[in-house]
């Protein structure tokens, strides 16, 4: 089936290591997209691609890094420069349309992390 | 920079009850887009809106865009126990490039 996969689902690190996300698509969007979840603050952007090889900061961008190598993939490694990385994190694609269509959002199933 | 905000934070209804949220935009939106998330699940999209003053049905759910195409609004008539989750709208930013999220609307459905 189409979709998106994150791994793991829950992830538990201990405070000072680096962590990365796995985040994998075969809808063939080109865009993907990181968002970071906290209870009551809705969803905030970290990065986002648009093509392979290229990529840019969103709203919350500090302590975190991409890549995008191939289309399907774009993994996000939370760095020990975030000061606060316990949240749920959520990986997105969609194919953009433009003015009047944005193009709505694939979510995957997410990826808890605890910082301990 | 851009800012989308939802209201109510919170709502609790008994079963039968319609419920309404309301989302707001500091700029113009070309499009709205609305989203559902379940307790321990991941947003879904719902539908998006393009022209002012839109109206959009999906069997219970009403969905409107202003004739501003700054603000928008979800109602549920007589709401049931699987509408609970949190209810997000989302703008594009300037450059259609990402969305802009409000920070939801959780709604709890007692039986």
């Amino acid at each position: 089936d189409g979709g998106i996969t994150q791994s793991p689902k829950y992830l538990f690190r201990k405070e000072g290591q680096n962590v990365t996300l796995s985040c994998e698509q075969n809808l063939n969007h080109d865009a993907m997209y990181w968002y970071r979840q906290d209870p009551g603050q809705g969803l905030r952007l970290i990065y986002y691609s648009q093509i392979v090889n290229d990529f840019q900061k969103g709203d919350i961008a500090e302590g975190y890094s991409v890549s995008r190598e191939k289309k399907e993939s774009f993994p996000l490694t939370v760095t020990s420069a975030q000061k606060n990385p316990t949240a749920f994190y959520l990986c997105a694609s969609n194919q953009l349309g433009g003015f009047a269509n944005t193009g709505e959002l694939f979510f995957g199933e997410g990826s808890r992390l605890t910082v301990l | 920079g851009q800012q989308v905000m939802q209201i109510p934070q919170y709502q609790h209804v008994q079963e039968g009850e319609d419920f309404t949220t309301y989302c707001n935009s500091s700029t113009t939106l070309s499009n709205i887009q609305w989203y559902k998330q379940r307790p321990g699940g991941h947003p879904v999209f719902l539908i998006q809106l393009v022209k002012s003053g839109e109206v959009k049905k999906q069997k219970r759910l009403t969905f409107q865009f202003g004739e501003a195409k700054k603000n928008s609004s979800l109602h549920i008539t007589a709401t049931q126990t699987t509408d609970v989750g949190t209810y997000f709208c989302a703008g594009p930013n300037s450059g259609y490039s990402t969305l802009t999220f409000g920070k939801g609307t959780m709604l709890l459905v007692s039986p």
